[in-house]
């Protein structure tokens, strides 16, 4: 059981390029979460994914796509990557039990540099 | 609008005291849920507690509670008798339960526990 991976770790963008980030869970959650860390923001809310095929715009979307390739998987897409986009990505599903949340579990996150 | 507030950018509390953290919320649904985070400064999140908002107690794990007043709108953490491995940023976060799962969090407090 991996809980919730995130591919790449690391990753140096040159201005105008594009980049997909990889998160996938094996706890057969149904909710998925794309949020950015900068510091003195806390994390913000790109998409979100209450299930398979249905995607959210989250408070900060601009600049971002998102696909919900299955139940496990959940990208994020930057097609054209500016230097304000530079930021920790993290990667989270959610547990609901019994009509209650539970507990986001999150991704090790991804440090995004784009020069 | 579901919206999070922590208003303590920093802390700066001794060893073995009590702290407590400030988190108030907004949102006109009654069904609702309110989450802590602690990211330590080699950045993973880790759960420590939750609580719904039909919850009759407030919830307790460990050293942690958090004391939730839902008239005033607050979900306050507390930690009992800290220790230097406390030191850490916490996010508070609130997610709607029936609409889509959205989780949004708060911009953090950095705690600091002197020896």
């Amino acid at each position: 059981n991996a809980g919730v991976t995130q591919t790449p770790k690391f990753q140096v963008l040159k201005t105008g390029q594009s980049m997909t980030l990889q998160c996938a869970q094996d706890m057969n959650h149904n909710s998925m979460y794309w949020y950015r860390q900068d510091p003195g923001m806390g994390l913000r809310l790109i998409y979100y994914s209450a299930s398979e095929g249905t995607t959210d715009k989250g408070e900060v979307p601009n600049g971002y796509n998102v696909s919900r390739l299955n139940k496990r998987e959940f990208s994020l897409r930057l097609e054209s990557a500016a230097p304000s986009q530079t930021s920790v990505y993290f990667c989270a599903s959610l547990v609901v039990s019994s009509g209650s949340y539970n507990e986001q579990f999150f991704g090790p996150g991804t440090r995004l540099t784009v020069l | 609008a579901q919206k999070i507030t922590q208003t303590q950018p920093g802390m700066f509390v001794q060893e073995k005291e009590a702290v407590t953290l400030d988190c108030t919320y907004d949102t006109s649904d009654p069904s609702y849920g309110l989450f802590w985070y602690k990211q330590p400064s080699s950045g993973e999140m880790i759960f420590l507690i939750y609580q719904g908002s039909y919850d009759q107690q407030n919830a307790t794990e460990g050293r942690y509670s958090l004391n939730f007043q839902k008239a005033r709108k607050s979900a306050n953490l507390v930690i009992s008798a800290s220790q230097l491995g406390d030191s850490a940023m916490y996010f508070c976060a609130m997610g709607i339960m029936n609409r889509d799962d959205k989780i949004i969090f708060g911009k953090g407090t950095r705690l600091h526990i002197l020896p």
